[in-house]
């Protein structure tokens, strides 16, 4: 089965800082994504990256970048240069059935 | 606009009396699927569909029934609803399985 975990219920950063939110995951397909989703106070679902498994160059999306370790199947999200309106609660998911994690909840502090 | 619709945005019920959450999506996909969003565990599958008159179990189907007649729809039944279904609702499609999905609103129900 598959299986997302977040072991980071909270975090908290200052803002213009760097952050990183980990993520494992378990899958038995040879071909999937794995994605990162935000989900601000207004529970709106917004894609924030998304990493194709075949691809070993780890996917950027301007401040957003992950670490991509597929034989530890681990997939963490940086967030440089946080700002105020990147606090919001954070997703990991794998693709295929789309299976999230429990999910971090990320504090940016002024 | 390509988007996916739920309704009710917000539904206050009582135990025992049957409701439908109502799911679009005008983007012709293929892939939809129920989640709900409980604190601390996250979204959870409910059912997902592959296609028109395909669908299956999620991790926690129990208490829910689906249907997709048409590619566009995806309703969300409950026969009884109990109170240990109140819960944040999310509807998703994507044009496959493997491929980012795009949410509805949510639902945010409570079963009283």
């Amino acid at each position: 089965a598959q299986t997302v975990t977040q072991s980071q219920p909270e975090m908290s950063v200052q803002e213009a800082e760097t952050v990183t939110l980990s993520c494992t995951y378990d899958t038995s397909e040879n071909n999937y994504y794995l994605f990162w989703y935000k989900q601000p106070p207004s529970r709106q679902m917004i894609l924030v990256i998304r990493q194709e498994a075949y691809k070993q160059q780890n996917a950027t999306e301007n401040r957003f970048s992950v670490n991509f370790q597929k034989a530890a199947k681990s997939f963490s999200l940086k967030i440089s240069d946080s700002q105020l309106g990147d606090t919001a609660m954070y997703f990991c998911a794998s693709g295929g059935k789309l299976i999230f994690g429990q999910g971090t909840e990320l504090s940016v502090k002024p | 606009e390509a988007q996916v619709t739920q309704n009710p945005r917000y539904l206050i019920t009582v135990t025992g009396k049957k409701l439908t959450v109502t799911c679009s999506q005008n983007m012709n996909h293929e892939y939809m699927s129920w989640y709900r969003q409980d604190p601390g565990l996250g979204l959870r599958q409910i059912y997902y569909s592959m296609n028109v008159e395909v669908t299956d179990k999620g991790d926690v189907p129990e208490g829910y029934k689906v249907s997709r007649k048409e590619k566009r729809n995806f309703p969300l039944i409950l026969e009884s609803p109990s109170p240990n279904q109140t819960s944040l609702y999310f509807c998703a499609s994507s044009p496959r399985g493997r491929t980012e999905a795009f949410f509805g609103q949510g639902t945010r129900l409570t079963v009283v």
